[in-house]
């Protein structure tokens, strides 16, 4: 069975510009996780989307966005980026809220 | 609000040897406890978890977890490290507000020593 997937896998933008990072989930999960993971942190939480509905959010800026599909795949978008915005995206899927999270390979991006 | 500390930046096993990550955790409520491993420049690997049931866990690539629930600890554990074990390890627990996220620690790099 595939895992989840991201795309792209690397992405270098400038600053001010806007990015669309993308994932699918494991075949069969309706939830899905954006996180970024700066370089020597753990993951921070960004959205979660479950059944095409925005059901948490982390302490990011009004940049960030996200929106889910009726295949429940997922995009995630920032606007006007930052340099402090580089970093790994990971997108997770996870069949039964609350419990363990399936993770993708990420999305690297940087912003020069 | 739910935290999850890990107290070593790394932690240094031979091979062969025992190992263990440290894990504690804050949580209102009861805790659904995560471990994960990231090879180098990889996602996020599920290993096990903690939702209820036996204080034990046992999980993938033959790691298992000690829940302690009067030290507030979650401790990774495995009886004979591997070179292949080397990577960076986190903890994670379950936020119980009204979305799902996960909160990690900061991690833990493990380097078995051959």
């Amino acid at each position: 069975d595939a895992g989840v997937t991201q795309s792209p896998t690397h992405l270098i933008k400038t600053r001010g510009q806007h990015v669309t990072l993308r994932c699918s989930p494991i075949s069969g999960h309706k939830s899905v996780s954006w996180y970024q993971q700066v370089l020597g942190q753990g993951p921070q939480f960004i959205f979660q989307y479950y059944e095409k509905e925005e059901r948490g959010r982390g302490n990011f800026p009004d940049r960030f966005s996200a929106r889910q599909f009726p295949n429940y795949s997922s995009e995630l978008n920032v606007n006007a980026l930052l340099l402090g915005d580089s970093a790994l995206y990971l997108c997770a899927s996870n069949l039964v809220l609350g419990y363990e999270q399936y993770f993708g390979p990420g999305t690297r991006l940087t912003v020069t | 609000a739910q935290s999850v500390a890990q107290p070593e930046d790394q932690v240094n096993v031979a091979e062969g040897n025992p190992l263990t990550v440290k894990c504690t955790y804050s949580v209102s409520g009861n805790p659904y406890l995560f471990w994960y491993v990231q090879y180098p420049n990889r996602g996020l690997q599920f290993l096990l978890k903690y939702i209820t049931g036996d204080n034990l866990v046992k999980g993938s690539y033959g790691f298992e977890a000690e829940f302690n629930k009067s030290q507030t600890s979650f401790h990774l554990k495995k009886p004979s490290a591997l070179v292949s074990d080397s990577a960076l390890y986190f903890c994670a627990v379950r936020d119980h507000g009204g979305d799902d996220k996960i909160i990690f620690g900061k991690g833990t790099r493990l380097h078995i020593l051959p």
